[in-house]
């Protein structure tokens, strides 16, 4: 079946640098992707809609400037957090829809932890 | 926007034993998903049912649907203690792209 992995799995970084996550399609190409954040035993949220070819779509409340998505090929999507802060520290999962849009596959999530 | 809300929100039951899930939504849908993620993991999708359905098998999951009632129910029937992980219910949104709204989720612990 189709997959969507992440990278890297942790990362754990000090207060005020950038991390840059990765999304990729192993199978197949999404000119959409998801971006998701995930708080402890909490749901997911969604952050934005990443588009291939063109700017994201954020959701209210979440800085564009502090999460920068690029979305640069047809199996490939990034998510950096810029000037990275305490309260930035979460699980950050990606998902790619399925032809169709029904359903979706999800990537396996980036813990990040902000020092 | 969060519109699922999974009730109970934690679930312990032992081996052999069914267990039942169930999320209530705000918004008219075209479908309802559920989905599984294991501690610190992704999510894996299980069944989907669609708005004109009332009820779904797959294999030892049945979901049902009530559009009146903008509920849904998953059942796990002969739970097993791989199956503990997290559920959510999730509707989808075409506001969004497509993308998905989560309910808070039940977390099941299912034990030997």
């Amino acid at each position: 079946g189709a997959v969507v992995s992440q990278h890297p799995s942790r990362v754990i970084c000090k207060s005020g640098t950038s991390v840059k996550i990765e999304c990729r399609s192993l199978d197949f190409q999404a000119t959409t992707m998801f971006w998701y954040r995930q708080f402890p035993k909490k749901s997911l949220m969604l952050m934005a809609t990443s588009n291939e070819g063109s700017k994201a779509t954020y959701e209210q409340g979440v800085e564009k400037d502090k999460f920068l998505i690029n979305h640069a090929s047809l199996t490939l999507s990034t998510l950096t957090v810029t000037s990275a802060h305490p309260e930035d520290s979460s699980f950050y999962i990606c998902s790619a829809p399925t032809s169709g849009y029904e359903t979706q596959y999800f990537g396996p999530g980036t813990r990040l932890l902000v020092l | 926007s969060q519109q699922g809300e999974e009730d109970p929100q934690a679930l312990s039951i032992q081996e052999g034993e069914n267990a039942t899930m169930n999320c209530s939504y705000k918004t008219s849908i075209n479908n309802l998903q559920w989905y599984r993620q294991n501690s610190g993991r992704g999510l894996v999708h299980l069944i989907l049912i669609r708005s004109n359905e009332r009820e779904k098998h797959s294999g030892r999951l049945r979901v049902t649907l009530d559009t009146s009632k903008k509920s849904s129910s998953l059942l796990i029937t002969a739970s097993r203690a791989a199956d503990t992980a997290s559920y959510f219910c999730a509707t989808d949104d075409s506001n969004s792209g497509y993308a998905l709204n989560f309910g808070k989720g039940t977390s099941l612990l299912v034990t030997p």
